[in-house]
């Protein structure tokens, strides 16, 4: 069964960092482009970013390019969201998704809650 | 820019239901495919495929939801509403870079 379980949420001050974790079970992991969408408290959900199965590519949306890294860890079959420089309109539960051509399995989500 | 017009829709268990959405360029690609994804998210859950290129049911997804379109105008039907289809529902295109999606349309049930 494909499985992908995100951790490392949090609550964090602004203009502090946080690494989210998603560690992905049931498929070849290195075979699939993989991507964070985010939903913010009662509202819709925002593509954040992507990459390669290979990881060589990299793609982000501008709300948080040049804050954001995405990586990944093909001995682990993990994806990371490295995020720096919070803001407060970062708030909001972070989804890892598997592309299967377009985001065919997602993960139950993380939390990441930005306040001081 | 993706959009829903309909925000919520209350539909008779038993009775069809329609969601619209309109894209402000075409999603049809040089291959021949169109872009256009519909998603489905229950309350405190992830969002889930339903369908995928516009008329293609993902794995698993009733034979009631379906999907129409091209270019820019885009519809997602249910052919019988029942009450497990409460969620709200997003369409989303894959052509451009960002991915983006609609606001959302809000199915409950009467």
């Amino acid at each position: 069964e494909v499985q992908l379980l995100e951790s490392g949420g949090g609550l964090v001050q602004p203009g502090g960092s946080l690494r989210l974790s998603c560690a992905a079970s049931g498929f070849t992991f290195s075979t699939y482009t993989m991507s964070w969408v985010r939903q913010a408290p009662g509202k819709g959900l925002e593509w954040v970013s992507g990459i390669s199965g290979s990881g060589v590519t990299t793609y982000y949306a501008d709300s948080v390019k040049g804050r954001f890294t995405i990586s990944r860890d093909k001995s682990k079959n993990t994806l990371y969201l490295q995020m720096n420089s919070l803001r407060a309109d970062d708030t909001a539960i972070y989804y890892c998704a598997k592309v299967g051509g377009t985001f065919d399995v997602w993960g139950q989500g993380t939390m990441v809650t930005v306040s001081s | 820019v993706m959009t829903q017009s309909t925000i919520s829709l209350s539909v008779t268990p038993g009775q069809p239901a329609s969601i619209s959405c309109k894209s402000s360029q075409s999603l049809l690609q040089n291959d021949g495919k169109t872009y256009l994804y519909w998603y489905v998210q229950k309350t405190g859950r992830s969002p889930q495929l339903l369908i995928y290129e516009v008329f293609r049911r993902f794995s698993g997804v009733p034979e009631r939801f379906s999907g129409s379109g091209s270019g820019t105008d885009f519809t997602l039907k249910i052919s019988r509403v029942e009450a497990e289809d409460v969620g709200i529902y997003y369409c989303m295109q894959g052509l451009r870079l960002p991915i983006t999606f609609g606001q959302g349309t809000r199915l409950e049930i009467k």
